[in-house]
């Protein structure tokens, strides 16, 4: 079954502080992995989108790890500020559907609280 | 903002009402996309529209309707919903949408309560 699991479920730290959200998936054929930061009331707003050639990439100071041989993904932010606070979904394009084309699979969602 | 508009942003409905959500992309993209979001769930893709074509519906019940009168304009038609259905509804789109890697680029949803 095609699916992402999202670790932590929520998570708190301290502002200046960085940290690691985690994103396993079972999601076969892999085309591509997303993450995307949606901050209270609003939409998703895309971070990074890795292929299965790129295992890192960065947007500001978040850096987004990906190892397509163990299905595993990491975002990892630095120096976090108040602003950080969200939830951070990881998405997986994949699982070869009927029709020619890749749906995107949703993680749950880390949720952030950055604390002065 | 990421030039997808959503309208209304709150929206409280009776079972009995009729209301529709209204979503409109400014990129001059090709597809659009409904998506349900229920609290510590993740998101349901709902429907997706690719060239004024609905090209998925994800065993959607019949009470959610979706019009797309044109590649700018995408609509959810509600009717006789329940308290279930209570969620929030996001609007997304894409240049395109098939196999490629396109970049999807949501609204800030409607948030939707059902009494």
């Amino acid at each position: 079954k095609n699916q992402v699991e999202q670790s932590p479920q929520s998570l708190i730290i301290l502002e200046g502080k960085n940290c690691t959200l985690q994103c396993n998936y079972t999601v076969s054929p892999f085309s591509n992995l997303r993450w995307y930061k949606q901050d209270t009331g609003r939409g998703p707003v895309s971070l990074t989108i890795m292929t299965f050639s790129e295992n890192t990439k960065s947007n500001g100071r978040y850096t987004a790890t990906l190892d397509a041989d163990t299905k595993q993904s990491s975002l990892h932010i630095t120096a976090s500020q108040l602003s950080d606070s969200a939830s951070y979904i990881c998405v997986v394009s994949g699982g070869g559907f009927s029709g020619g084309y890749n749906k995107l699979i949703f993680g749950a969602g880390t949720r952030l609280a950055v604390h002065p | 903002e990421t030039g997808v508009t959503q309208t209304p942003r709150h929206l409280v409905m009776g079972m009995t009402n009729k209301k529709s959500l209204k979503c409109e992309q400014h990129l001059g993209h090709n597809a659009m996309y409904w998506y349900k979001q229920s609290a510590k769930k993740p998101l349901e893709l709902m429907f997706v529209y690719s060239l004024e074509e609905r090209v998925e519906n994800n065993s959607v019940p019949s009470r959610f309707s979706p019009e797309c009168p044109n590649s700018s304009h995408l609509f959810l038609h509600l009717h006789t919903l329940q308290p279930e259905d209570s969620a929030l509804y996001l609007c997304a789109s894409s240049q395109d949408w098939g196999e490629e890697v396109y970049e999807q680029y949501f609204g800030p949803g409607t948030r939707l309560t059902v009494t």
